[in-house]
């Protein structure tokens, strides 16, 4: 089936630092979600992207659609101790279906 | 919050035995979804809904059908369980086909299960 490749896997910074992280696929998608998932619960949307090249931010979060519609990124910037958890990718295909990344486990050094 | 409940949140079965998982949404959204989360594999489609009475097969369906009599509920069935059908199960909603926020996923707080 369809795949997106997240990267990284996990990241263990300091608090205070920037956070980087992207998705890239072979498969054109339409939209791009990123979500963040805290341990016991289901994961939240962060920010969607609908055209290729838009940057969106959400507070200290900015997410690019790539010009080439086959990859995103997310940065985190200033990062606190509650921005813990494990942030998802996820592109839309035909229809309603999404497809996920396998995730970017984030740690924060206080 | 999206006003999705799943039920059970916990449980513990044996092989072999029927499980039945509920999702129950309050906002009258036309699709439904069900993922299984496992270490690895981000979260995999099992099964979607369109509409009442409307679904279609995710990626991972073998071993589970679902059913959805009205727009609130969407369940989720595992006819005879097994070891490998451990997993989280999420719930989602969307509110319908076509571009844009459309397309957003929200998600419900999950089911664990467990089978022994």
């Amino acid at each position: 089936g369809q795949q997106l490749n997240q990267s990284p896997q996990s990241m263990f910074i300091q608090e205070g630092e920037d956070v980087s992280m992207n998705c890239t696929s072979s498969s054109i998608f339409n939209t791009w979600l990123w979500y963040k998932q805290d341990p016991g619960e289901g994961p939240v949307l962060l920010i969607a992207l609908y055209k290729a090249g838009e940057l969106t931010s959400n507070g200290r979060l900015t997410a690019q659609f790539g010009i080439t519609r086959k990859d995103s990124f997310l940065n985190i910037s200033a990062s606190i101790p509650s921005d813990v958890g494990i942030y998802f990718c996820a592109g839309q295909l035909r229809g309603n279906k999404l497809v996920f990344g396998a995730g970017t486990i984030l740690r924060v050094k206080s | 919050d999206a006003g999705i409940t799943q039920s059970p949140r916990h449980k513990v079965t044996e092989t072999g035995t029927p499980v039945t998982l509920r999702c129950h949404q309050t906002e009258n959204h036309r699709y439904m979804y069900w993922y299984r989360q496992d270490p690895g594999h981000g979260l995999r489609l099992i099964h979607y809904s369109y509409g009442v009475k409307d679904t279609d097969k995710g990626e991972v369906s073998d071993g589970y059908s679902v059913s959805r009599s009205k727009t609130e509920d969407f369940l989720l069935t595992l006819e005879s369980a097994t070891s490998s059908q451990t997993s989280v199960y999420f719930c989602a909603i969307s509110f319908g086909q076509g571009r844009g926020t459309n397309n957003e996923q929200f998600f419900g707080p999950g089911t664990r299960l467990t089978v022994l």
